[in-house]
């Protein structure tokens, strides 16, 4: 059960679009369309961002996106905006019927 | 208005046990998947055991099988997670949280934090 590969940090200016990478393996997140996203403030709990690779949860921007390709899942969020800075983790279902997280990727808004 | 309530983390020497609860309210709790999620003190999450809607299935991670138990009651509207053989890096806040999408947490706890240490 190795965790989900994701970049440490990723930064952007207010307005800009960033990509977050999620990789994982053919057992996990390039076998399922089982991959969510949260996003977490210091302190805080995570907060449920995106379900089945791209479904937003009611009250989730738009600007925030998801997509997979292969055994790469991807989290884009455009129009960066100073409340977008936080950590974000990728989770995906497996096939020994476990659940991974991604080791999270801190976004810095410059 | 939905939430969920973690109790039971403390200090605890290795080796010992706790017993964590998590209340549930302002939803049907027998209808969802649970799940708990650790995070260690400056860590990433990690996700550590799931149990059924109706309790007949639970799933855990390597790392923690064979020595935690999660469990449910519907009557009470509470999910367990029995932690024994504790270890040290087993430190870290315990998360509840709800599937909403039976494999994705759509709703989190506050979290409870046990620390594992002599």
């Amino acid at each position: 059960q190795s965790a989900l590969t994701q970049p440490a940090s990723v930064s952007g200016s207010p307005g800009q679009s960033i990509t977050i990478s999620c990789t994982g393996t053919s057992s996990d997140v390039g076998y399922y369309n089982y991959v969510s996203w949260y996003q977490q403030h210091p302190g805080k709990a995570p907060k449920f961002m995106i379900f089945d690779v791209s479904n937003r949860p009611s009250g989730v921007s738009n600007r925030f996106v998801g997509s997979k390709s292969g055994n790469t899942a991807s989290l884009t969020i455009s129009g960066l905006q100073a409340e977008d800075e936080a950590d974000y983790y990728c989770s995906s279902y497996t096939t020994s019927s476990t659940l991974v997280f991604g080791g999270g990727t801190k976004v810095t808004v410059l | 208005e939905v939430q969920m309530v973690e109790s039971g983390g403390g200090l605890v020497q290795p080796g010992g046990s706790l017993r964590l609860s998590c209340a549930a309210s302002g939803f049907t709790f027998s209808s969802y998947w649970m799940h708990w999620v650790r995070q260690a003190p400056g860590k990433g999450l990690v996700w550590v055991s799931g149990i059924k809607s109706d309790g007949s299935t639970t799933t855990y991670a390597d790392s923690v099988r064979g020595r935690f138990t999660i469990s449910r009651d519907n009557a009470k509207n509470t999910l367990y997670l029995q932690t024994n053989s504790l270890r040290a890096e087993d430190t870290a806040v315990y998360y509840c949280a709800r599937g909403g999408a039976w494999y994705a947490f759509d709703i989190w706890g506050q979290g409870t934090m046990v620390t594992v240490s002599s």
